[in-house]
């Protein structure tokens, strides 16, 4: 079964300008969670999308934006960059909720 | 919300001998308890999980226990070996209200020398 796929793997941008993430998660499964890892906040939650309603939303402000499609897969959108959002960017998949979460290998997000 | 502290943020052990990893969490309706290994440049990789009707589970060299009561759980690697060597995190989520929101501590570096 192949794990979850996140597209790009790299990216960079200037600040000002918007960018969209993906994440195709595991088959079978609905949840999707995204999370933000930067050396100095460690892993932090975004938000998670289950049936393609939002379920969750951590502390982030409202540049940050997903959604989830019919087919389980998630976009994640900041518009407005600004240099502190150069992180890794990670999607984790689950069957439901308290299920285990299975990443997948990030997105490097670089601001000039 | 939840807040997961974990210790200690570097450990450094001898090839064989045992590692162990602690963390407490504020939230006494967290129920679910995932750990982490990262290694360098990779993704996080699920290593073993408890739940809070549990007290302790073990897969091979790697076991966690759970202390509802003092909301502290910790993670125990035996016979330790290099390519332990890694970021280990832990975690605790909560389902009140339903989804999934991980909560994670900020990371434990191990070094297994040999």
């Amino acid at each position: 079964k192949a794990g979850v796929t996140q597209t790009p793997r790299y990216l960079i941008k200037t600040r000002g300008q918007q960018v969209t993430l993906s994440c195709s998660p595991i088959s079978g499964h609905r949840s999707v969670s995204w999370y933000q890892q930067t050396p100095g906040q460690g892993l932090q939650f975004l938000f998670e999308y289950f049936s393609e309603t939002q379920r969750n939303k951590g502390n982030f402000p409202g540049r940050f934006s997903g959604r989830q499609f019919s087919n389980s897969r998630s976009e994640m959108n900041v518009s407005t960059l600004e240099l502190g959002d150069s992180a890794l960017y990670l999607c984790a998949s689950s069957l439901s909720e308290n299920q285990p979460q299975h990443f997948g290998d990030g997105t490097r997000l670089s601001i000039l | 919300g939840e807040n997961v502290e974990q210790h200690p943020s570097t450990l450094s052990v001898q090839e064989g001998d045992s590692a162990v990893i602690k963390c407490t969490y504020s939230d006494s309706a967290s129920n679910y308890f995932p750990w982490y290994k990262q290694e360098l440049g990779k993704r996080p990789q699920l290593i073993i999980d408890i739940r809070s009707n549990v007290g302790e589970k073990k897969d091979q060299r790697i076991a966690v226990t759970l202390n509802k009561t003092a909301k502290h759980f910790s993670l125990h690697i035996t016979e330790t070996q290099p390519e332990d060597s890694a970021v280990y995190f832990c975690a605790a989520t909560t389902n009140t209200g339903g989804g999934n929101k991980l909560t994670f501590g900020t990371g434990t570096q191990l070094k297994v020398e040999l």
